[in-house]
């Protein structure tokens, strides 16, 4: 079921543009998390949510952004893309301990 | 959080049992086991967790070592859809801040 949706699925963009990688969730959870994840690598945590207007960093520094004005939307902004920014991004929400729901991912390439 | 050891591949007949084993020697008492699957790069798929006793669901059964330090994931009759990176994390209070590590890649051959 489709409870979490990432779009777009894949974004091929130049150099400098800025990028919004769009993650929303229909389930009501508070938490929200965002990882980035190499081809055949480990996934990343870079950013989480608890709430609404609360975001913080996560484990791998990333130079995107966040921002939580909803409890059922999270999205990633790139300022500026670079081709070290290609990889895929995963968007993710839980409640409590209850297991993680995670989105398909975003898979972006920076020529 | 506690960190988790997996080998890093293993094979498994079409049909057969697929056990995939997983160490957590330094769980502490509050944190659950949890196993994902992940299929071709997409989101990772919730499988199963436990905090001390055997779990089972539709999709696998999960044996927990009395100390807590290693436990299991079973399927019990693998498919070549089982094919995927299965990961083994151990969470405290935060589901999400949790490291999910290189995993097992599982393949189940015909």
């Amino acid at each position: 079921e489709a409870d979490i949706y990432q779009t777009p699925r894949y974004l091929v963009i130049g150099t400098g543009k800025k990028i919004t990688l769009e993650c929303s969730q229909t389930m009501g959870h508070d938490k929200m998390y965002w990882y980035q994840q190499d081809p055949g690598m480990e996934l990343h945590l870079i950013h989480y949510s608890y709430g609404v207007n609360s975001t913080e960093k996560g484990d791998l520094s990333s130079e995107s952004t966040v921002s939580r004005i909803r409890t059922e939307h999270f999205p990633l902004t790139l300022e500026s893309a670079r081709p070290s920014h290609t990889s895929q991004y995963l968007c993710a929400s839980s409640v409590r301990q209850s297991p993680l729901h995670f989105g398909n991912g975003t898979r972006l390439t920076v020529t | 959080d506690a960190k988790t050891t997996q080998p890093t591949s293993m094979d498994c007949a079409e049909g057969r049992a697929a056990n995939l084993p997983c160490n957590h020697s330094t769980i502490s008492g509050n944190e659950y086991v949890y196993w994902y699957r992940q299929i071709h790069s997409q989101g990772p798929q919730y499988i199963i967790h436990g905090l001390k006793n055997n779990e089972t669901n539709e999709m696998a059964s999960l044996i927990i070592t009395e100390d807590r330090k290693s436990s299991t994931l079973i399927l019990p009759h693998a498919t070549l859809r089982d094919t995927a990176v299965y990961y083994c994390i151990v969470i405290g209070t935060n589901a999400g801040k949790s490291t999910f590590g290189d995993g097992t890649t599982l393949t189940v051959k015909p």
